[in-house]
């Protein structure tokens, strides 16, 4: 079966660091696109950045950009989501997604997100 | 960054009624645009994708269309279990982003 499996849950204080996980079951994930997503509590989603199939391309939304990084280990097939210093605001459930992009002679056809991870709730307080 | 704009925020409709909920998008996006559902505590789920695009395993009650800046997303017959928050998305920008949502209550 096709799955992201993501990290436990967390619960940390302020001015912690964390890196939280999204391991690729059935597929690779050099093959999509990883996105990460937050949903603060009762709110929407956001998208935060997202990781090309080879890597080589890590964009950020305005929002998060310096405030997380994304990265990924090809080897064991995981992408991951840190933080530096965790703020309280930085509460809230954490998604990571694919998304399959098909190129050719330089136009995309772009699939939606189509596999998620369970969510990984983090939890920021003192 | 390109601004997704939903609407309306939440709407009130019955079993049986026909729902359209509408995503306007500050540049166009061409046809770069998807639509999720989320019930309560779950997780995201794909309905449509590139606009107009039916996700496998999606009821066909539900379409989408549009291009360029206006979209929208049909529910043709709600459902009981169409009650929940939808989003739009755009993946054309450099940084993609949701709608705020629609409630479908």
């Amino acid at each position: 079966e096709v799955q992201l499996v993501q990290s436990e849950a967390e619960v940390k204080k302020p001015g912690e660091s964390l890196k939280i996980s999204c391991k690729g079951s059935g597929h690779s994930l050099t093959s999509y696109w990883i996105s990460w997503v937050r949903q603060m509590p009762g709110k929407g989603l956001e998208w935060m950045g997202a990781m090309s199939p080879t890597g080589s391309d890590i964009r950020y939304s305005p929002s998060f950009q310096g405030q997380v990084t994304i990265s990924a280990d090809k080897s064991i097939n995981t992408a991951y989501l840190q933080w530096s210093s965790l703020k309280a605001s930085d509460t809230a459930i954490y998604y990571c997604s694919r998304r399959r992009e098909d190129c050719s002679n330089g136009i995309c056809f772009r699939y939606g997100m189509d596999v998620w991870g369970q969510g990984t709730t983090v939890t920021v307080s003192s | 960054d390109i601004q997704m704009t939903q609407s309306p925020s939440s709407l009130s409709a019955s079993v049986g009624d026909r729902v359209t909920i509408t995503c306007r998008a500050s540049q166009s996006i061409h046809i770069n645009l998807n639509w999720y559902q989320q019930k309560p505590g779950k997780v995201p789920n794909l309905l449509i994708y590139a606009a107009s695009n039916l996700q496998g395993g999606v009821p066909s009650r539900f379409s989408g269309s549009g291009s360029g800046t206006d979209f929208t997303l049909t529910i043709s017959s709600l459902q009981p279990e169409d009650f929940a928050t939808y989003y739009c998305q755009q993946s054309h920008g450099v940084a993609w982003t949701f709608g705020q949502g629609t409630k479908v209550e």
